[in-house]
């Protein structure tokens, strides 16, 4: 059973077009992060939101977590060749501060940013 | 700063054969989480050690599959015997502390033939 399910899986748009992706669950998450990965390399951190409604900005990147803490959305503005990956969202399990911790992964929206 | 390390990078074998996959922390990370990425399941846990002693084994998908933490510095995921379902991308992160990001390696590309 996948717990998180993202959307959608693939993307393919133009150099200074704006983009949304979501990442969807029925259960509620004590954190949620965003990764993005690039072809032979592991993922790479780009954020963490913890509160419900929370909204975190990276440069063009914009990151909202639902208020029930079961989904979150990552917006992208003008987005830029750069910008091209696996965007995969994690839901994080066992308390932030207990001695438990992990994340579930979703399968990730693949972007591709054409010049 | 070096990052995670893992070895090796690429690897092809014949099914039946045994497979270990290393991995080093980042120094001073006390959690080390093992993965396998596949496109039909994504990435998915295997096992997660906390001061080198495993945690969470529940995703090791069977008898198969072992890991171990012999120090602080070094763990191995091992396939014996190997299958071409197990296939796959398989990912090694480090974490100092709980409340802390997980950091990857760049992944050892498995391939059984």
């Amino acid at each position: 059973t996948q717990l998180l399910e993202q959307s959608p899986q693939f993307l393919s748009i133009q150099e200074g077009e704006n983009l949304t992706v979501y990442c969807n669950s029925s259960s509620v998450f004590s954190s949620l992060q965003w990764y993005r990965q690039e072809p032979g390399e592991g993922p790479v951190l780009l954020v963490t939101v913890v509160t419900g409604g929370e909204v975190k900005k990276l440069k063009r990147l914009t990151f909202q977590f639902g208020d029930a803490r079961k989904d979150s959305s990552l917006h992208i503005t003008a987005a830029q060749p750069g910008d091209t990956g696996l965007y995969l969202c994690a839901g994080g399990l066992g308390g932030m501060n207990s001695g438990y911790s992990t994340l579930t992964f979703g399968k990730g929206t693949m972007l591709l940013v054409s010049p | 700063d070096a990052g995670v390390i893992q070895s090796p990078r690429h690897e092809v074998t014949e099914m039946g054969q045994e497979v270990t996959l290393r991995c080093k922390p980042i120094s001073g990370h006390n959690s080390l989480f093992w993965y396998r990425q596949t496109m039909m399941r994504g990435l998915e846990l295997l096992i997660y050690f906390n001061n080198n002693v495993p945690i969470d084994d529940s995703g090791m998908p069977e008898d198969r599959f072992s890991a171990k933490m012999p120090n602080a510095s070094f763990s191995t995921l091992k396939i014996q015997p190997s299958e071409p379902r197990d296939s796959a991308v398989y990912f090694c992160a480090s974490r100092a502390q709980t409340a802390q990001p997980q950091h990857f390696g760049d992944g050892t590309r498995l391939s059984i033939l």
